[in-house]
């Protein structure tokens, strides 16, 4: 497609359900790349994929998230069990490649994930 | 340490006043890139500029303009003569590895 398309653009979840968040990348971006936004807050790193395999999965927070991609395109956050403090939004980003320096990142819009 | 600095948490300023967003960095690292991104209210982060470590050249695009200083790990970010559709929050960000760092942004608010 044009641009990173993030799905859905907000969701609202009881506490202790599980959620699935969804991006699909710039087509032919062989990079993905997850970072939460909390309220008033800057971009944190969650995970990326260079192709369908995570080389870094040092920023996921904790063992309830969990992200795969396949086909080198649509990624799937999925939150398990989610707590409050998982109230965010979830940006989706790609990139040509795994260098952000060549080509810098595309986001999407985000989703704006609030757990009540 | 990575780390990426902006201390200006909210910035208010009127139309057509100039107005620079700081950007303090912290790298080990001697190639490095550094990036600006606008995050207007719709949510998406644009993309506005990136430099890296060795080119030290100021940048002008329009009304934007950028200060890279090394001696002082400064990326400062101007905006001359704002308009109300600058409103957004901005964010400066660090290469690290195969990701970016960013700070935690700086909100700018330009009234009528």
């Amino acid at each position: 497609g044009a641009g990173v398309s993030q799905s859905p653009s907000n969701k609202v979840t009881e506490k202790g359900k599980d959620v699935e968040l969804r991006c699909d990348p710039i087509s032919g971006h062989t990079a993905l790349y997850w970072y939460r936004q909390r309220l008033g807050q800057g971009l944190e790193f969650l995970i990326y994929f260079q192709g369908n395999s995570a080389p870094d999965k040092s920023g996921l927070p904790s063992d309830r998230f969990s992200a795969e991609r396949t086909g080198e395109s649509v990624s799937t956050l999925t939150i398990q069990r989610t707590q409050q403090e998982d109230s965010a939004v979830y940006l989706c980003a790609s990139s040509l490649d795994s260098l952000p320096a060549n080509y810098g990142y595309t986001f999407g819009s985000g989703t704006r994930l609030t757990v009540v | 340490a990575q780390k990426v600095t902006q201390a200006q948490t909210e910035i208010s300023v009127v139309e057509k006043e100039d107005v620079t967003l700081d950007c303090v960095y912290e790298t080990r690292d001697t190639t490095y890139y550094l990036f600006w991104y606008k995050q207007p209210p719709s949510g998406e982060l644009v993309f506005l500029i990136r430099r890296n470590s060795f080119d030290e050249q100021n940048e002008i695009s329009g009304r934007y303009s950028w200060n890279f200083q090394k001696s002082t790990s400064s990326f400062n970010f101007t905006i001359t003569a704002s308009q109300v559709v600058d409103s957004a929050v901005y964010f400066c960000a660090l290469t690290f590895n195969n990701d970016m760092r960013f700070g935690a942004g700086t909100r700018l608010t330009v009234k009528p």
